[in-house]
């Protein structure tokens, strides 16, 4: 059975500091990788797939990699704004649909 | 594209009552699942359709819960006999049935139980 872990639970950083958050996975037969952001009380928007031939993906300030061989991706938000606080959910898709883990609270402090 | 649509929005009903929940999703996709999210905890998965078809269900699927998707277009979660368990945010996705296609999520029905 995949299971998701997503390090740290929560984050508080100050504004313009980069930053890294972990999310590690169990059974390294996956398809893809998703990242995505979720505001308090909404539903999940989609930052950056990446598939499992693929090393990373970059979408402006946000870079994704993904080792499929050690079960681990990282999301490196550069030059963190107020704007970027919300949860991070990591999620992989294998032989079952999306497995997510827990998320990383983020908040960016002005 | 108008994106993933789910109705109600909120939804607040006492113990022992049903409810239902409709998701329409992204027009040209034929896959759609329902995940359930509580606070603090990342999405479950409960099932999901390929076109009409319900290609699989989660073991949280108690027999109370029924989903369908009848036409292959928008879907309806019906919660019979709600629980205060129940009490969650129920999200709905849809995908192209491409192997690595991005998935997209509304915005969540949230159902309190009284």
């Amino acid at each position: 059975k995949q299971e998701v872990t997503q390090i740290p639970a929560a984050l508080s950083v100050p504004e313009g500091e980069n930053l890294v958050l972990n999310c590690s996975f169990t059974d390294s037969a996956i398809y893809n990788l998703q990242w995505f952001r979720q505001d308090p009380g909404k539903g999940l928007t989609s930052l950056l797939l990446i598939q499992s031939s693929q090393r990373e993906q970059t979408s402006g300030r946000l870079n994704a990699s993904l080792d499929k061989s050690s079960g681990r991706s990282t999301l490196y938000i550069a030059a963190s704004q107020p704007g970027d606080s919300a949860t991070y959910l990591c999620a992989v898709a294998g032989n079952t649909p999306l497995v997510f883990g827990k998320g990383t609270r983020l908040s960016v402090i002005a | 594209d108008t994106g993933v649509s789910q109705d109600p929005r909120h939804k607040i009903t006492k113990r022992g009552q049903n409810v239902t929940f409709r998701c329409d999703p992204i027009s040209e996709h034929n896959r759609l699942y329902w995940y359930r999210q509580t606070l603090g905890q990342g999405p479950e998965f409960l099932t999901y359709f390929q076109n009409e078809a319900q290609l699989e269900k989660s073991r949280l699927l108690s027999d109370r819960f029924s989903a369908e998707r009848p036409k292959g277009s928008f879907s309806t979660l019906e919660i019979q006999r709600t629980e205060q368990g129940d009490s969650a945010m129920y999200l709905c996705a849809s995908s192209l049935q491409v192997s690595g296609n991005t998935i997209y999520f509304g915005e969540g029905s949230w159902l309190t139980v009284v």
